[in-house]
């Protein structure tokens, strides 16, 4: 079965300052992960995903995230934080094409100005 | 392209009454996905379409909930009769051909009162 853990309810930080949301998961075979951003009263917005090749992958809003196999890990980044950033991240892992997702609880990033 | 709509946003309704929400997918998705998200939690795959068949509906509680996707298009996801529990707010998502990610609506708060 899949899992997703991000390990941190809440991560703060300044803005100008780099940012990392963190997410490790379980699955059997190879993992194919997202990152999500959640606004308030929004649905979720799709920002990168890593299928296969290069482990560090560029997605949307200067987002980036580094896929780590032998840590199971999947880390979002950026190097620099703005306010409009704040929000709830959600993680996911799938297995394969047209199969559901597994999404992490969520993280709550917090850029102060 | 237009984005996955979904209605209505919001609905309030006592314990036992019944609900229905509506989805219509990106325009030639295939695969549409109904999600549960309760507050705090990551969403939770309730069911699965691709086209009019269901992929995966073994999270749904078939007691209460049902869902259908009749010719392969727009959606609808019933709770019938509403416990105090459902309350959540319910994703409509999609994906198209070859593509992996899924692209999500903005979502109905249901209240269960």
């Amino acid at each position: 079965a899949q899992s997703v853990a991000q390990p941190e309810d809440q991560v703060n930080v300044a803005e100008g300052n780099p940012l990392t949301v963190k997410c490790t998961y379980s699955v059997s075979g190879n993992p194919y992960l997202f990152w999500y951003v959640q606004y308030p009263n929004r649905g979720l917005q799709f920002l990168l995903k890593y299928i296969t090749g290069d482990n560090l992958v560029k997605g949307s809003y200067g987002f980036e995230a580094e896929f780590n196999k032998s840590q199971t890990s999947f880390h979002l980044k950026k190097p620099s934080a703005l306010v409009s950033d704040s929000a709830l991240y959600f993680c996911a892992v799938g297995r394969n094409y047209g199969q559901n997702f597994v999404f992490g609880p969520g993280t709550r990033l917090s850029v102060l100005p | 392209e237009a984005g996955v709509a979904q209605s209505p946003r919001y609905k309030i309704i006592e314990k036992r009454q019944s609900v229905a929400f509506w989805c219509n997918p990106i325009s030639g998705h295939a695969t549409l996905y109904w999600y549960q998200q309760i507050l705090g939690q990551g969403p939770k795959l309730l069911i699965q379409f691709q086209n009019n068949g269901v992929v995966d509906d073994s999270q749904l509680p078939k007691d209460r909930f049902s869902a259908e996707r009749l010719k392969g298009v727009d959606s609808t996801l019933k709770i019938q009769p509403a416990k105090l529990e459902d309350s959540a707010v319910y994703l409509c998502a999609s994906s198209g051909r070859g593509r992996v990610e899924q692209y999500f609506g903005p979502g109905t708060r249901l209240t269960v009162t």
